[in-house]
Parts: structure tokens; sequence; C-alpha cells
């Protein structure tokens, strides 16, 4: 079976400074990772993922996301947060051994305060 | 690319009725997922489809239902509608339903159930 845990259901952050958005997962084989944003009355939108190789994934709005296999994380995280990166965040995972549909993690919403 | 569509994208129903949503996915994507999305339960995945076959299926009862057409539009019923059932609706596409591909988010239709 395959999980996605986002230990917080709200961080808060200042404009500017770092952020980060926990993501952790378990599978019984190799995972596939995937973090999308859905901001208020929209769909998600895609911003990057995880198959194979580096371990450090680079994503759209300046977003990156680091995968630690022996951690089996998958933390979101922005250098300088904008107020405008304020949005619900959705971590995914699929086992690459198992089935097409995704697990999602609750989600995390995101504060950006000016 | 035009991106996922879904119509309408509010809907007013009252208990007892049924309803149709459309999806038309990202022109060549074959895979079309549907999912529910409510405060309380997060998202939970509905069926999926591929090549006009219900390839999975989430754990909801049997008044939700769906289809693919051959040009790979996507419908979803759900007939005798509870109060239940009122979540916003996302419809999601990828290329070729495998484990490595992205889906792509629809805005989602809103069903609201008086």
């Amino acid at each position: 079976a395959q999980s996605v845990a986002q230990p917080e259901d709200q961080v808060n952050v200042a404009e500017g400074n770092p952020l980060t958005v926990k993501c952790t997962y378990s599978v019984s084989g190799n995972p596939y990772l995937f973090w999308y944003v859905q901001y208020p009355n929209r769909g998600l939108q895609f911003l990057l993922k995880y198959i194979t190789g580096d371990n450090l994934v680079k994503g759209s709005y300046g977003f990156e996301a680091e995968f630690n296999k022996s951690q089996t994380s998958f933390h979101l995280k922005k250098p300088s947060a904008l107020v405008s990166d304020s949005a619900l965040y959705f971590c995914a995972v699929r086992d690459a051994g198992g089935s097409y549909i995704p697990t999602f993690g609750r989600g995390t919403s995101l504060i950006v305060h000016p | 690319k035009a991106g996922v569509t879904q119509t309408p994208r509010y809907l007013i129903k009252t208990r007892g009725q049924q309803v149709t949503l459309s999806c038309s996915p990202i022109s060549g994507h074959r895979s079309v997922s549907w999912y529910q999305q409510t405060p309380g339960q997060g998202l939970q995945f509905l069926f999926e489809y591929f090549s006009e076959t219900q390839r999975n299926k989430g754990n909801f009862p049997g008044r939700f239902s769906g289809r693919q057409f051959s040009n790979s539009r996507s419908e979803m019923n759900v007939s005798t509608l509870e109060l239940g059932d009122s979540a916003l609706y996302l419809c999601a596409s990828s290329q070729l339903g495998q484990s490595t591909d992205t889906q792509y988010f629809g805005p989602g239709t809103r069903l609201t159930v008086l």
C-alpha cells in the first residue's frame, strides 16, 4: 500500500523568508513523487515531480523539492516566499510497481504574510 | 495546447436529482481521472478511464458512474443526489496513463446539493 503524509495543516512564513512544506511517504517499491498547488476555487496545478535521478528537483515558480530516500521525504522549498505563494499545497505519491492512481496528502495551507 | 476544461463550473441541484459533469482532456491525452474534493475528506479518487475503458475505480457507491468517448472526453454522472455529494469535482488527464506521467487538472465543477 502507498501513503503520504503532510504533517502540517498550515505553514506561516513572512514574505522574503525561505519556506518549506513537508511531505513524507510510504511505498513498497520505488516512489514517484509529485507536488501540486491549488488556489481558491481552482484545480490543482502541477509544480514538479521526482521520478529518478538527481535528488533535487526544480519546478515552476521558483519551487524545488529534495528527495530523501533514507528519510522517505520529499519536502517542497522556495528560497524567498511571495504573498502570491499563499495557497493549498498537495503532495502525491505512486509506487513504481503499483497502481497508476496516486495517493494525495491532505494538503498544507501556506500563508505568506506581507 | 489548451488545458483540461470542465463544464459546467458551478451547479446547484436538489436532493434526489441527477447530474452530469463533463471533462475535455488535453489534446492527445488518453487517460482521464475523476476526483471528489471536500474539506473533510480531501481528494478522493472516483474512477479512471483509459481508451474508453474504466481501468481503475475508487470506493464510491454505484450512484457515481462515468464514461469516456472515442475522442477521450469524459463524463461523470451522479444519480439520486445526496447532501453529502456537495463537493468540488476535479478531472485530470495524462498522456499515456503511466505511473511516471503527470496528471493535469481542470478547474473543477463546484456541485452544491440543497
